[in-house]
């Protein structure tokens, strides 16, 4: 158990519409970043954010946008969904102020898009 | 192009024996190196994380690292059936960069 919590934990979407996923982080994790891990793949990083400010972005399109609130909770909004989307997403959280921290997956949000 | 990485296997082994992981990074500067164990349809899990040259041990794991060499390997000790899952290797280049860029992952079949 991580501590990071996602939802939701599976979702069902038709191409063309927009998805927001969200991120607990672990208590006393400031830095969440978002992942996107389609079937056979690695994570594949979408980007981060610390104090409320994006922090690092991936090579994704600007159609993936994200949040974070002053309680270190995220979101990760997609829109205008494309059938490659359908992945499993995942957030982790990482405590910047320890060095060499680990990095804490959720349990992730399943995403097929139709 | 930082790049990670590994041999997608399969590789199987048979139970109680000695699973060793292998993976290789393209980043002379990275910093830190993760290993997590996937079991399909689940998110990943942390086994071990290590920064130093040498051997790292936790249990029935023990994560080895040569920056000179750029590699970095995990070796799972009394193999059972329940290692039996995709292992991912995973790089963060800097510090002040939280950023992971993960291989493609091996899948391990542990054979009773």
């Amino acid at each position: 158990e991580t501590g990071v919590t996602q939802s939701p934990t599976h979702l069902i979407k038709t191409r063309g519409q927009q998805v927001t996923l969200r991120c607990s982080s672990q208590s006393g994790h400031n830095t969440v970043s978002w992942y996107q891990q389609a079937l056979g793949q690695g994570p594949q990083f979408i980007f981060q954010y610390y104090r409320e400010e994006e922090n690092g972005r991936g090579n994704f399109p600007p159609r993936f946008s994200g949040l974070q609130f002053p309680n270190y909770s995220s979101e990760l909004n997609v829109n205008a969904l494309e059938l490659d989307d359908s992945a499993l997403y995942l957030c982790a959280s990482v405590d910047r102020a320890t060095v060499g921290t680990e990095a804490f997956f959720g349990q992730g949000t399943r995403l097929t898009v139709v | 192009q930082k790049e990670v990485e590994q041999n997608s296997g399969p590789l199987s082994v048979p139970e109680g024996a000695i699973a060793s992981l292998n993976c290789t990074y393209s980043d002379r500067g990275s910093q830190s190196f993760f290993w997590y164990r996937q079991y399909s349809g689940k998110s990943p899990e942390l086994i071990m994380f290590i920064y130093s040259n040498g051997d790292k041990e936790d249990g029935r794991f023990t994560a080895q690292l040569n920056k000179a060499s750029q590699y970095v390997s995990l070796l799972i000790r009394d193999s059972q059936p329940s290692d039996s899952a995709t292992y991912l290797c995973a790089v963060r280049y800097n510090f002040g960069n939280e950023k992971l860029t993960f291989g493609t992952g091996t899948r391990l079949t542990i054979i009773p």
